[in-house]
């Protein structure tokens, strides 16, 4: 079936780095990808949606300057986590919509950022 | 808005016991639900969906039926299995027809875990 990987799976940075996490739609291509947050104990929030080629929405109280998101080929969207702090340790989720078919959402396996 | 809420684990069971995990939402028009299912290491699969009232969903022995009227969606198996153990969460979309195309909002997640 469709895959959608994430990497990397976990990543531990010092506050004030940058952190770039990827999700590749593995066998398929997907025009739309979602990038999902997800606190210990809590659902998964919806931060952004990102079809290819054009900016990204942000769902609201969502920082777009801080989760830079880029989705410049129908395979490949990044997020990009600016000037981390501590609060930003997060398991951030990515799923990938495909082009045809159902459009069923496919999810990446997650990435756990720890800000130190 | 929309919201989904589930009932609070960790669920513990013994093999071949029954499963039922609550699930309510609040949703302006006609959402489809949905049960996704993460395993450990793993992405969130799809493991059930139901598209309009009375509508039961199933697979792999789980089963879900959408009731308008409670605006439940209790996720339920008859005997569950060691392999069963994984976090479940209920889902909700805002676009009715069954495609998971729109924005999905998630319960805060439940886990199971089964005992041989």
């Amino acid at each position: 079936g469709a895959v959608v990987s994430q990497h990397p799976s976990r990543v531990i940075c010092k506050s004030g780095t940058s952190v770039k996490i990827e999700c590749r739609s593995l066998d398929f291509q997907a025009t739309t990808m979602f990038w999902y947050r997800q606190f210990p104990k809590q659902s998964l929030m919806l931060m952004a949606t990102s079809n290819e080629g054009s900016k990204a929405t942000y769902e609201q109280g969502v920082e777009k300057d801080k989760f830079l998101i880029n989705h410049a080929s129908l395979t490949l969207s990044t997020l990009t986590v600016t000037s981390a702090h501590p609060e930003d340790s997060s398991f951030y989720i990515c799923s990938a919509r495909g082009y045809r078919g159902t459009g069923e959402l496919f999810f990446g396996e997650g990435s756990r950022l720890t800000v130190l | 808005g929309n919201s989904v809420t589930q009932m609070e684990g960790p669920v513990t069971l013994s093999e071949e016991a029954f499963l039922t995990i609550n699930c309510t939402y609040t949703a302006t028009g006609y959402p489809s639900l949905f049960w996704y299912v993460q395993y450990p290491g793993e992405g969130l699969q799809l493991l059930l969906k139901a598209t309009k009232a009375d509508d039961k969903g199933s697979n792999k022995g789980f089963e879900a039926t959408y009731r308008k009227e409670t605006t439940s969606f209790h996720l339920e198996k008859g005997s569950v299995q060691v392999s069963d153990s994984a976090v479940y969460f209920c889902a909700l979309s805002d676009h009715a027809g069954g495609t998971s195309y729109g924005k999905l909002t998630f319960g805060q997640g439940t886990i199971l875990t089964v005992h041989p």
